[in-house]
């Protein structure tokens, strides 16, 4: 098993609907969560961290965990075309010195 | 201080060759990690340092490649005899030991292998 697992897509959106992504890990330690954006040819961008359960919302992002499920999610509301790109998950794992592995990533993209 | 920063941006190598590529993290980061990236994968982790201690090292991550941190703040990434697999992006992120773990990347090294 994948110590980070993400659904690699496409997904595909039509402007303005809510786009969901999903991850889910293996670590049952792990407490810190993040998720980063990837425009072609560019490094990732931190645009959402979590580390208790729930929903934490920033603008249009939210970011969902339940760490019972071992699951995290990233919802996008009123997708914007701008918004397409690859959306990595971050896991930090506990049991690995506190090291940070990632997801292949979902790719997105929002139709105008 | 603008960010981690990475150098060179860009590196064409024949095989064979040896390459280092520096990473400067954000000031007062003591975590700095290394990752590579090829095309439609997520980042791999290669390497993960904590002030000057390399506390993990992946199991994939052969004997070619060694990282060093020396002093606690920027790092290096040494490349031995380069091979056509070797062809990547090389990422470099930093993160705080304290408050809030959020790690940042830099722009990355992209390596060609030819």
């Amino acid at each position: 098993q994948k110590e980070v697992e993400q659904n690699s897509g496409p997904l595909s959106v039509p402007e303005g609907a809510i786009a969901s992504l999903n991850c889910t890990y293996s670590d049952r330690g792990s407490q810190s969560f993040f998720w980063y954006r990837q425009y072609s040819g560019k490094s990732p961008e931190l645009i959402m961290s979590i580390y208790s359960n729930g929903d934490k919302e920033d603008g249009r992002f939210t970011a969902q965990l339940n760490k019972a499920s071992q699951y995290v999610s990233l919802l996008i509301r009123d997708s914007q075309p701008s918004d397409s790109a690859t959306y990595l998950c971050a896991v930090k794992i506990l049991t690995n010195n506190n090291d940070m592995r990632f997801g292949a990533g979902t790719r997105l993209t929002v139709k105008p | 201080d603008t960010g981690v920063s990475q150098n060179p941006r860009h590196k064409i190598t024949k095989r064979g060759q040896n390459v280092t590529f520096r990473c400067d993290p954000i000031s007062e980061h003591n975590r700095l990690y290394w990752y590579r990236q090829t095309l439609g994968q997520g980042p791999e982790f290669l390497t993960y340092f904590q002030n000057e201690a390399q506390l993990e090292k992946s199991r994939l991550l052969s004997d070619r490649f060694s990282a060093e941190r020396p002093k606690g703040s920027f790092s290096t990434l040494e490349i031995q005899r380069t091979e056509q697999g070797d062809s990547a992006m090389y990422l470099c992120a930093s993160s705080p030991w304290t408050g809030l773990p959020e790690a940042f990347f830099g722009q990355g090294t992209r390596l060609t292998v030819v």
